[in-house]
């Protein structure tokens, strides 16, 4: 069956414009992780979401990041007035109910400030 | 809090030759540990899950190990080929269920 799906693959921006990248998940699953991946950091966890509980945002840099899942299935995650340190791979993941269960990963949005 | 620790950060070697990649994590309150291969611009791929019940794992020339109250795992990689060479992450998922990601193993093998 299909993965998870990213969009766009590839974001250029100038520094302070705003950004939206989407994330759909594989279908049925019920959690949804973002994370970012940049030079120096390595893969450093977003934001969580699961059913319809409240999201755990303790993983957001500042609060110029906000994520969104709509409807339990597509995300979109929303950096504002972006700054060159924004720059990195923005990474989503999805799991079926379980804790325990296998995350899979979509192919990751490399985003670029310029 | 969680910290995942790889060792080695790279590693160069011949194909055909088998080889060991090293995970330890301090805290052993975990659900689970996942090995991912990543390629040089693309995602992750999942190779290998075990659960915090499981001792280990095996897929093809791949055997990944858990000691969760030393907080160790290991991943074997058997006859290593030309197409093994990628970033391999070692990720653990704690009570919290995010997960904790090592920095990674960069692995060339050499034809």
């Amino acid at each position: 069956g299909a993965g998870v799906s990213q969009s766009p693959s590839n974001k250029v921006t100038e520094k302070g414009k705003d950004v939206e990248l989407r994330c759909d998940p594989i279908s049925g699953h019920t959690a949804l992780y973002w994370y970012r991946q940049s030079l120096g950091q390595g893969l450093e966890f977003l934001i969580y979401f699961q059913g319809n509980s409240a999201p755990d945002k303790s993983g957001l840099p500042s609060d110029r990041f906000s994520a969104e899942r709509t409807g339990g299935s597509v995300s979109t995650l929303t950096i504002q007035r972006t700054q060159q340190e924004d720059s990195a791979v923005y990474l989503c993941a999805s799991r079926r109910r379980l804790a325990g269960d296998e995350q899979y990963f979509g192919p990751g949005t490399r985003l670029t400030v310029t | 809090k969680q910290e995942v620790t790889q060792i080695p950060a790279a590693l160069s070697v011949p194909e055909g030759e088998n080889l060991v990649l090293n995970c330890s994590f301090t805290d052993s309150a975990i659900y689970n540990l996942q090995w991912f291969r990543q390629d040089p611009g693309k995602g992750l791929t999942s190779l290998l899950l075990i659960q915090s019940s499981q001792r280990e794992q095996t897929s093809g020339r791949l055997n990944a190990s858990l000691d969760k109250s030393s907080g160790r795992s290991t991943l074997y990689i058997a006859a290593s080929q030309p197409g093994d060479s990628a970033t391999y992450l070692c990720a653990v998922a704690p009570y919290g269920n995010k997960l904790v990601f090592g920095a990674g193993t960069i692995l060339r093998v050499k034809s």
